[in-house]
């Protein structure tokens, strides 16, 4: 069954420090997205993308974040300068077409757990 | 805007018991509504979604969950429990545009011997 697969599977940054997530999602999906789980609370969207732009975002995702799409394959999402609120888990997820339309929904990846120290 | 509130963050059932996860949702929309479960140390699987037509949902391993308008809620259940359902189930509604997923809190399963 075709996955979307996350790595690092743990990161660890210094606050201040740049940090890079990566995601491969699934192959002929066309929609992207990120979403955190800060430990104990709520999962949260941050971003979804689509056609190499961003389509919808929360509140949360401001000017430290950013994601692209570098080459056909890689979704990334960058945070500029890690504070210590952004550690949380990170989940990549990708659909073939939009939640309201799929048959399927969203498959997501095992996470990124990013620990800002 | 869309808001979902799980009730009980832990709910803890015998083996072999029926299993009752709530959910309750708010929509400005008519709702797509999804369950989702985490197993330890694993992203999110889709257990079932509803989005038109039949409101008794059937999805994998056993589970089922029913849409009530009248209720506003998307309650999930399975008739008998098993040791292997013991993880953390979520429950989501989209947004119109399909691009956003509104989690409730969660509810972590417990399944007693």
């Amino acid at each position: 069954e075709p996955e979307v697969t996350q790595t690092p599977s743990h990161q660890v940054t210094q606050m201040g420090q740049e940090v890079i997530l990566r995601c491969v999602p699934i192959s002929n999906h066309l929609y992207f997205y990120w979403y955190r789980q800060i430990l104990g609370q709520k999962v949260e969207f941050l971003v979804s993308f689509y056609n190499n732009e961003i389509s919808e975002k929360s509140e949360i995702f401001d000017d430290q974040f950013s994601v692209e799409r570098p080459d056909g394959s890689n979704f990334t999402l960058k945070i500029r300068s890690t504070k210590l609120e952004d550690s949380a888990m990170y989940f990549c997820a990708s659909s073939e077409q939009q939640t309201r339309i799929s048959n399927y929904g969203y498959t997501f990846g095992s996470g990124t757990r990013l620990t800002v120290v | 805007a869309q808001s979902v509130t799980q009730l009980g963050s832990h709910v803890s059932v015998s083996e072999g018991a029926l299993v009752l996860l709530r959910c309750n949702y708010s929509s400005s929309v008519p709702p797509y509504l999804f369950w989702y479960v985490q197993y330890p140390n694993q992203g999110l699987q889709l257990l079932l979604k509803y989005t038109t037509g039949a409101t008794l949902v059937k999805g994998i391993n056993g589970f089922e969950a029913e849409f009530k308008k009248s209720e506003t809620s998307f309650h999930l259940t399975k008739p008998s429990a098993h040791m292997s359902d013991a993880a953390e189930y979520f429950c989501a509604v989209a947004n119109n545009a399909g691009n956003m997923l509104t989690f409730g809190g969660g509810t972590r399963l417990m399944v007693k011997p």
